[in-house]
């Protein structure tokens, strides 16, 4: 039972389009969500996080919008850019949990 | 600064051999975890440590895979008499606390004959 889900596998832009990334999550238990973003050859590097206690936080080109009744959260990034190309993880945990639960990834491809 | 480091980075063993995974946290950072990673998956929570004191194993998949850290600092992940459905890339993260973010190490990429 996967409790976090990252339905799409792949998604292609333009360049200095909007780039939405979607993330579905089941374990009502989760209040704190995180994007990391993975080059090859490398570990996932932290992006950007939320609490459940916002619908939104904003950091530059990267946003980040939760909706706790629909259990869903999605990573806007605007404007896309060719070095935005990579994979990026949804991630979920709840306080003390220590532990994250990761989705299986979104590879972005911004095309120049 | 000097991020998380792994070693060694590539291991080929055969399988029956015992392994050992070495993981180097960010200094101060007082959580490390342990994570398996499938090719096309995302990381696979294993175990994770605050300071010397392994909080939760639920993720070990059995009793062939075991961590420590003895000192609070460097972990190092063993699984002992490998078998081929261990051949993966084991991740390491470490963070500044249970709540915070993790960060990662490149990983070790684990092949077992």
């Amino acid at each position: 039972d996967q409790q976090v889900k990252q339905n799409s596998p792949s998604l292609s832009v333009q360049e200095g389009r909007i780039s939405i990334l979607n993330c579905d999550y089941t374990n009502s238990m989760f209040d704190y969500f995180l994007w990391y973003k993975k080059y090859p050859a490398e570990g996932p590097t932290f992006l950007i996080s939320i609490s459940s206690i916002k619908d939104k936080n904003e950091d530059g080109r990267f946003t980040v919008f939760l909706n706790k009744s629909a259990k869903h959260l999605s990573l806007h990034i605007v404007p896309s850019q060719p070095g935005d190309s990579a994979v990026y993880f949804c991630a979920a945990t709840y306080t003390n949990a220590g532990k994250s639960t990761f989705g299986d990834g979104t590879t972005l491809t911004v095309k120049p | 600064g000097a991020g998380v480091s792994q070693s060694p980075r590539y291991k080929v063993t055969k399988r029956g051999q015992d392994v050992a995974l070495r993981c180097d946290p960010i200094s101060g950072h007082v959580s490390l975890y342990w994570y398996r990673q499938a090719l096309g998956q995302g990381p696979e929570f294993l175990t994770y440590f605050n300071y010397e004191a392994q909080q939760d194993k639920s993720g070990l998949p059995n009793d062939r895979f075991s961590a420590e850290r003895p000192e609070g600092s460097i972990s190092t992940l063993t699984i002992q008499r490998t078998e081929q459905r261990d051949s993966a890339m084991y991740r390491c993260a470490s963070g500044p606390g249970p709540d915070y973010e993790q960060y990662f190490g490149p990983g070790t990429r684990l092949t077992v004959t």
